[in-house]
């Protein structure tokens, strides 16, 4: 398929452990966007990169949380020390460019259950 | 502080009944603002975008449009496969965040 891509599509975990969550942007897609949704929610911006930098990560709630795009393509969202208070529904968007305004390309998320 | 609002917060029509939901925004400088649809379990799914005040587009049922401090969407004849929930989001000129709002449940009833 041509659209983005999240893996797990669910995720259960128990408190103080590690998680990764993974994200496939669109083929030629140079910005990517994390952003986590909460029920009744809209989505709450995390973090941004054009190419293989955060360009904004004012949206990450604390240092537990981390992410990478080593390539270019594909990001993982790291998340340590899991609390209950981090399970929502965490997206993944990607844009053609994000120099401009640029419309974003949603995967169907990860849903992440702290337990 | 940047905001973005949307009202009503849940919208119940029945089928062919048009109606307009709101999003207001307080931001320091508009660079976007941008309307989604999003069914229950998945990813927003990109609608508009409109840049400045007096734009309007159109897709099939629905009409956007903008001014200074808000935007509407209309929504004109639904149908049931219209019901979702409908996010309006801004990107600003003084970063690359994009805020959303929380959405607005719109349910039609055939």
């Amino acid at each position: 398929g041509a659209g983005v891509s999240q893996t797990p599509s669910n995720k259960v975990t128990e408190k103080g452990k590690y998680v990764e969550l993974r994200c496939d942007p669109i083929s030629g897609h140079t910005a990517l966007y994390w952003y986590r949704q909460s029920l009744g929610q809209g989505p709450e911006f995390l973090i941004y990169f054009q190419g293989t930098g955060a360009a904004d990560d004012s949206g990450l709630p604390n240092d537990r949380f981390f992410a990478v795009r080593p390539e270019g393509s594909v990001s993982t969202l790291k998340i340590q020390r899991t609390e209950r208070g981090d399970s929502a529904v965490y997206l993944c968007a990607s844009s053609f460019t994000g120099t401009g305004v640029g419309e974003q390309y949603f995967g169907p998320g990860t849903r992440l259950t702290v337990t | 502080e940047d905001q973005v609002t949307q009202s009503p917060e849940a919208l119940r029509l029945q089928e062919g009944e048009s109606s307009s939901l709101n999003c207001s925004y307080t931001v320091s400088g508009l660079r976007g603002l941008f309307w989604y649809r999003q069914d229950p379990g998945k990813g927003p799914e990109f609608l508009f975008t409109l840049y400045s005040a007096g734009e309007e587009k159109e897709k099939e049922r629905l009409k956007a449009t903008l001014t200074k401090k808000e935007s509407f969407l209309h929504i004109t004849a639904p149908k049931p496969e219209d019901s979702a929930t409908y996010l309006c989001a801004v990107r600003t000129n003084r970063d690359d965040k994009i805020i959303f709002g929380k959405g607005t449940r719109l349910h039609i009833l055939p």
